[in-house]
């Protein structure tokens, strides 16, 4: 069973608006990773975060924002909707790779669509 | 740079094996994942191999380390209609903590 959350599974909205995709973990992870796929293909890290109050960008520049005010939370936020940032959204957490073998586990992802 | 490659598509019948490749560019990786995703949904970790092993067996799957050539590869025996999924390969270098993907190989498979 998943212990990494993402809200809401499935997203229309229209141009223009702001929208906040909600990820949250209960396995005390440090690490927490915002990727970007189009249907059956690659994914691309735009956010990640080594813990509470750091947050960096990945290799797809994007023009969505994150916070990491609390360890277990890792909220996406795009202030803006368009069409081109229609996509799914994958949220994924991992523990210190000192400790774990594991990689990342991931949510069920956001399939956001902007009309 | 790092990179990892994979064939896009693999197209198997059913009950044959499945074999999916995959090459790594950092020798210095100290973990190679194998990933699936069904349609829809998120990444779920299928199995891993760390760097000083050569082979893993866990029920049908089979992963293979090169680390000479930088070739990893996942084999599912009696493929079913439920493999069908896309796959990703993935390595961890050294440095940090972030994986490195492949960009997935789709598999077929055919009744």
């Amino acid at each position: 069973e998943a212990d990494i959350y993402q809200t809401p599974r499935y997203l229309v909205i229209g141009t223009g608006k702001k929208i906040t995709l909600e990820c949250s973990q209960t396995m005390g992870h440090d690490k927490m990773y915002w990727y970007q796929q189009d249907p059956g293909m690659e994914l691309h890290l735009i956010h990640y975060s080594y813990g509470v109050n750091s947050t960096e960008k990945g290799d797809l520049s994007s023009e969505s924002t994150v916070s990491r005010i609390r360890t277990e939370h890792f909220p996406l936020t795009l202030e803006s909707a368009r069409p081109s940032h229609t996509s799914q959204y994958l949220c994924a957490s991992s523990e210190d790779r000192q400790l774990a073998n594991y990689g990342y586990t991931f949510g069920s992802g956001t399939r956001l669509t902007v009309v | 740079g790092e990179d990892v490659e994979q064939s896009l598509f693999l197209s198997v019948r059913e009950g044959d094996s499945s074999v999916i490749n995959c090459t790594y560019t950092d020798s210095s990786s100290t973990y190679l994942y194998w990933y699936k995703q069904e349609p829809g949904a998120g990444l779920q970790l299928l199995t891993y191999i760390f760097s000083n092993m050569d082979m893993k067996q866990d029920q049908r799957l089979t992963v293979l380390l090169n680390k000479k050539d930088k070739h990893l590869s996942l084999r599912i025996a009696d493929t079913q209609t439920g493999d069908s999924a896309i796959y990703f390969c993935a390595e961890s270098p050294d440095s940090n903590y972030q994986l490195i993907w492949g960009a997935g190989t789709k598999l077929i498979i055919k009744p």
